[in-house]
């Protein structure tokens, strides 16, 4: 069964350093998404990517984040100038389609994430 | 605004039933998803109800009700394996909201 991959599984970093994590998408879905999930909390959205365009983004995807989808199979997360509080898990995922549209579901599939340590 | 809330924490035994409940603020005409969550791992799709009523797969089963911005998950003979987060989910805009979880531990 296809699936989504991250790498690297585990990145440390100190603070102030650009970090980039990866995500190959599954290859016939559509749309793409960043969340990060501090650890035993809520799983946060970041963006969502369509059309290589940011569809969406939430009040944590700041100046220091961004997203590209560099050729037709990986999309990456930036993170500029890492800060103590962005130590969290990050997870990849991607939709066939735009989630839901009146009945028809479009799961998320994630990857199994990135785990970074902000020193 | 785009809020969910579950439970924290619910303890069950093997072969037991459990019930977690989600709350919702009402936007839109999206239905309600669960995903599992094992400890290290990512969330899985479990189920997703479009409509109001039960949808039923094996030992899960997942209702709605939408005028009353309420679902649930139901866990039927609980197994050891069950031992996960789950957490609720809906479309709100071009992204997914995640309510906060709920742990389930199932005991011997």
């Amino acid at each position: 069964e296809p699936e989504v991959t991250q790498t690297p599984s585990h990145q440390v970093t100190q603070m102030g350093q650009e970090v980039i994590l990866r995500c190959v998408p599954i290859s016939n879905h559509l749309y793409f998404y960043w969340y990060r999930q501090i650890l035993g909390q809520k799983v946060e959205f970041l963006v969502s990517f369509y059309n290589n365009e940011i569809s969406e983004k939430s009040e944590i995807f700041d100046d220091q984040f961004s997203v590209e989808r560099p050729d037709g199979s990986n999309f990456t997360l930036k993170i500029r100038s890492t800060k103590l509080e962005d130590s969290a898990m990050y997870f990849c995922a991607s939709s066939e389609a735009g989630g839901e549209y009146r009945g028809y579901n479009s799961p998320l599939h994630f990857g199994n994430g990135t785990r970074l340590t902000v020193t | 605004g785009q809020s969910l809330e579950q439970p924290s924490e619910v303890t069950a035994v093997e072969g037991a039933i459990v019930q977690i409940n989600c709350t919702y603020q009402t936007s839109g005409f999206y239905g309600l998803s669960w995903y599992q969550q094992h400890d290290g791992g990512a969330p899985t799709f479990l189920s997703y109800n479009a409509l109001d009523g039960l949808e039923e797969t094996g030992r899960f089963s997942s209702f709605l009700s939408r005028s009353d911005s309420y679902g649930y998950l139901l866990l039927q003979e609980l197994q050891m394996k069950d031992s996960a987060s789950y957490f609720c989910a809906r479309k709100y805009g071009q992204n997914f909201v995640f309510g906060p979880g709920t742990r389930l531990s199932v005991l011997p």
